[in-house]
């Protein structure tokens, strides 16, 4: 089993619409959960993080996590071409090693 | 602030050759984390470094191997060049060891190309 999961994508909304990307995790005593937004050919740049069950919001931006399903996603509000790239969901766990999902797809429709 | 700083940018070998990249964490961090990425996959864990001892590493094999300098700067050296090599390498860097909550900073990366 991946350590943590994603879907590949791409996953396609229109302009304006809410992306709703999800991402989980098989390492239960994992403490601290990222989002990373990576455009093709460049690095990846840190947008969302949280600790804690419930809801951050940040923006346009909803990261949510739900330790007992071990599951975390994240929410792009009126969702903008620019949008579009890689998202990445990262756990660093009791290792204190980041593991990355293989990511997912992102394409906002003009 | 400078963030995250690898060199070279773009990296030409050929098969059999050693490849040294390099990284400079944000000041005042002293983790440094290797991490590899081919093209259109994920970016597996290759190394972690902190206070100058490596920490972690990834499922590589001993040609792919690394230090930290006393100034927390990395290298990453690359032995026997293969073919599938061929990624682009990143650096991130964190704050200190054992702070769970310490967030990963990428730099541009390091384009190895291996012909």
């Amino acid at each position: 089993q991946k350590e943590v999961e994603q879907n590949s994508g791409p996953l396609s909304v229109p302009e304006g619409a809410i992306a709703s990307l999800n991402c989980t995790y098989s390492d239960r005593g994992s403490q601290s959960f990222f989002w990373y937004r990576q455009y093709s050919g460049k690095s990846p740049e840190l947008i969302m993080f949280i600790y804690s069950n419930g809801d951050k919001e940040d923006g346009r931006f909803t990261a949510q996590l739900n330790k007992a399903s071990q599951y975390v996603s994240l929410l792009i509000r009126d969702s903008q071409p620019s949008d579009s790239a890689t998202y990445l969901c990262a756990v660093n766990g009791g290792t204190y090693k980041y593991i990355f999902g293989t990511g997912t797809r992102l394409k906002v429709l003009a | 602030e400078a963030g995250v700083t690898q060199s070279p940018t773009h990296l030409i070998k050929t098969r059999g050759q050693q490849a040294t990249l390099r990284c400079s964490p944000i000041s005042g961090h002293t983790s440094v984390y290797w991490y590899q990425q081919a093209l259109g996959l994920g970016l597996q864990f290759l190394l972690w470094y902190d206070e100058g001892e490596e920490r972690n590493r990834g499922n590589f094999p001993p040609r792919f191997s690394g230090r930290q300098f006393p100034n927390y700067s990395s290298e990453l050296n690359v032995n026997a060049l293969e073919l599938e090599d061929s990624a682009l390498y990143l650096c991130a860097s964190s704050g200190r060891w054992g702070q769970s909550n310490e967030k990963l900073f990428f730099g541009s990366g390091t384009q190895l190309s291996v012909l």
